[in-house]
């Protein structure tokens, strides 16, 4: 199995300013994901992170918004950039370690 | 792309009753079908997967059921108890170059003592 550590766990945010989440897996993963959840809402995927290249982003949102990092194969980031109010979700970071999937504990933002 | 149903949207039960929980989806090249049980304040932790060479896993009170020709898989729970109560996802993904996960829209699950 693998472990994913995130961080911060929690954050509380001026709007207008980023944010950079940390994802770290204590094994190599081949896929690194980055999903969204808004309050009472499912999961969406933000993008997927591709070691040593641009990352792949779903319809609605965009790399300048949402810049992610994935320097090697146990680490990613996420940056939330100009956060506005509707920014405020769980940010979860995901990896496929064997046949399984697995999140981390989530970055919970809150924007005001 | 890859479309998850899920219904019903709340389901409240009696504790001992069973729960079924269903999903839908649209790409027929899916293979792998997850179920998630979120509790308050944490993320999503698995509960069981199925694989679309199999039609029925069971792992003690829970089992999931997967019909690849009508699109369908759904999560059975059978004997609730109070602490089963969360908020419960099901997902698919395919078999392709990008192997991401898509969510149905979540249960939440109320097991009234």
């Amino acid at each position: 199995s693998a472990v994913i550590s995130q961080k911060p766990s929690r954050d509380i945010c001026q709007r207008g300013t980023s944010l950079t989440i940390q994802c770290q897996v204590d094994s190599q993963v081949t896929m690194m994901f980055w999903y969204r959840q808004q309050p009472g809402q499912s999961l969406t995927l933000i993008a997927t992170a591709n070691q040593g290249s641009e990352a792949t982003y779903e319809s609605g949102f965009v790399i300048d918004k949402f810049p992610i990092s994935r320097p090697n194969l146990t680490f990613s980031t996420l940056t939330v950039s100009n956060m506005s109010p509707e920014d405020s979700s769980i940010y979860l970071c995901s990896a496929h370690s064997g046949n399984t999937i697995y999140f981390g504990e989530g970055s919970w933002l809150t924007v005001v | 792309g890859e479309n998850v149903e899920q219904h019903p949207s709340t389901l409240s039960v009696q504790e001992g009753d069973s729960a079924v929980i269903k999903c839908t989806y649209s790409d027929s090249a899916s293979n792998y079908f997850p179920w998630y049980k979120q509790e308050l304040g944490k993320r999503p932790q698995l509960i069981i997967d199925i694989r679309s060479n199999v039609g029925e896993k069971k792992d003690q009170r829970i089992a999931v059921t997967l019909n690849k020709t009508a699109k369908h898989f759904s999560l059975h729970i059978t004997e609730t108890q109070p602490e089963d109560s969360a908020v419960y996802f099901c997902a698919a993904m395919g078999n392709n170059a990008g192997n991401m996960l898509t969510f149905g829209g979540g249960t939440r699950l109320m097991v009234k003592p």
